[in-house]
């Protein structure tokens, strides 16, 4: 059963543009939502992440935005230049403890000069 | 302040062998947990260990286990390998017993033959 469900699987972006990745989840037990990009090769690093009490987190041209009422969460990606292209995952964990990071499967993001 | 590290990178076992992976947690997080990426697939959570101790699991067999040491480092171990373990396994560290503000080592690559 997948909890985090991402889409598009794949998105081609002017440079300049808005990147927009959406993701839902199903778990009403999840209270950290963080966003992590991967290059080709290298781990997840980690992006920007919120939590449910706010609707909105901002750093620099990366925003995420939550709707907690329809358990969605979106990242945009302001101003898209070449090196953000990469392969973005949406993630969830629970306030239960353990539970680990359950991971969306990813979009794989290119920004066109 | 140091980051993830992993070792090997890169490792090819044949179908049947045992494989241990090593990481390096983050200066100062104490909690570190494992996670198995298959090629164009979001990471899987294998499972957290806290000061030492397992303390959350994810949806894998007995036959992956691990072991945290007191300076917070890990080790992956899986037995009898299948072909379907082959992927990348990737370290996160954090401070606390959740997934919050994971950091993620490069990974191993794992390839079973």
């Amino acid at each position: 059963q997948q909890q985090v469900k991402q889409s598009p699987q794949s998105l081609i972006v002017q440079k300049g543009g808005i990147s927009i990745i959406n993701c839902a989840y199903e778990n009403t037990a999840f209270d950290y939502f963080p966003w992590y990009q991967q290059f080709p090769g290298k781990g997840p690093a980690l992006l920007i992440a919120i939590r449910p009490d706010v609707s909105e987190k901002k750093e620099g041209r990366f925003t995420i935005s939550f709707n907690k009422s329809a358990k969605q969460f979106s990242l945009h990606i302001m101003d898209s230049q070449p090196g953000d292209s990469a392969t973005y995952f949406c993630a969830a964990t629970s306030g239960g403890g353990a539970d680990g990071l359950t991971f969306g499967k990813g979009t794989h993001l290119i920004i066109q000069p | 302040e140091t980051g993830v590290t992993q070792s090997p990178t890169h490792l090819i076992k044949t179908r049947g062998q045992q494989v241990t992976l090593r990481c390096s947690s983050q200066s100062g997080h104490n909690t570190v947990s494992w996670y198995q990426q298959a090629l164009g697939q979001g990471p899987q959570f294998i499972f957290q260990y806290y000061r030492e101790e397992e303390n959350g699991r994810g949806n894998f067999p007995p036959r992956f286990s691990g072991l945290q040491f007191p300076n917070y480092s890990s080790e992956l171990n899986v037995n009898a390998l299948e072909l379907d373990d082959s992927a990348l396994y990737l370290c996160a560290s954090s401070l606390g017993t959740r997934a919050t503000e994971a950091f993620f080592g490069q990974g191993t690559r794992l390839t079973v033959v």
